[in-house]
């Protein structure tokens, strides 16, 4: 089965600076790659995702790129913010069997 | 239009004693998925159903059972409650025809 790893588990940056946060992934049939935000006591939100046929998506200061020969994607935050503060989550999916495989998760703190 | 709720928000169970995490969603989605998290291992897929009727198990199904007898409900129960199913649980959707997934708020269990 599908497997995700993802690093670094935490990470601290300084508010304006930039955050990358990296996933591998171990079956090459896996086409579909979200990443997730979880802020404290709720459930996770989908804030960007990529799909196998796509190298780099932007969404004003988040980007995910992929590289589907090396088996790892990762997420690029730009000019972070205190409230970018959170933990996010990679995931990879092949849609034809349906069953997300989530990354163990990221830890951002963005001081201020 | 509530999207993903999910009763109780947190709940003490002492060992053996069953019960059942609700899930219900309003948004008329075909798939519906139980997720746990634990720290340090992101989000581990339970039991997963595409439709009415139709349930899978997913990642790590040992010691719980789920039904889906309407499109919008989909029970998660523990059988027989052990310490090591501590943990927060999240309810999630899916509409046919669509990656993303919706997640609950999360349900927080304690098992003593």
């Amino acid at each position: 089965g599908e497997n995700v790893e993802q690093h670094p588990s935490t990470l601290s940056v300084q508010e304006g600076d930039s955050a990358v946060i990296k996933c591998t992934y171990s079956d090459s049939a896996s086409n579909y790659f979200p990443w997730y935000k979880q802020e404290l006591g709720k459930g996770p939100q989908l804030i960007i995702d990529i799909r196998s046929n796509v190298g780099e998506k932007k969404d004003q200061r988040i980007a995910v790129t992929l590289n589907k020969t090396a088996k790892h994607f990762s997420l690029h935050i730009t000019e972070t913010q205190p409230e970018d503060s959170a933990v996010y989550f990679c995931a990879a999916m092949n849609t034809g069997f349906q069953k997300l495989v989530f990354g163990t998760g990221t830890r951002l703190l963005v001081s201020p | 239009n509530a999207g993903v709720t999910q009763t109780p928000k947190f709940q003490v169970l002492k060992t053996g004693q069953s019960m059942t995490l609700q899930c219900a969603q309003d948004m008329n989605h075909e798939y519906m998925s139980w997720y746990r998290q634990d720290p340090g291992m992101g989000l581990r897929l339970i039991h997963y159903s595409v439709g009415a009727g139709i349930t899978d198990q997913g990642e790590v199904p040992n010691g719980y059972n789920v039904s889906r007898s309407t499109t919008e409900d989909f029970p998660l129960r523990l059988l027989s409650a052990a310490p090591s199913q501590t943990s927060v649980y999240f309810c999630a959707s899916r509409p046919q025809g669509s990656d993303t997934i919706y997640f609950g708020e999360g349900s927080w269990l304690t098992v003593v």
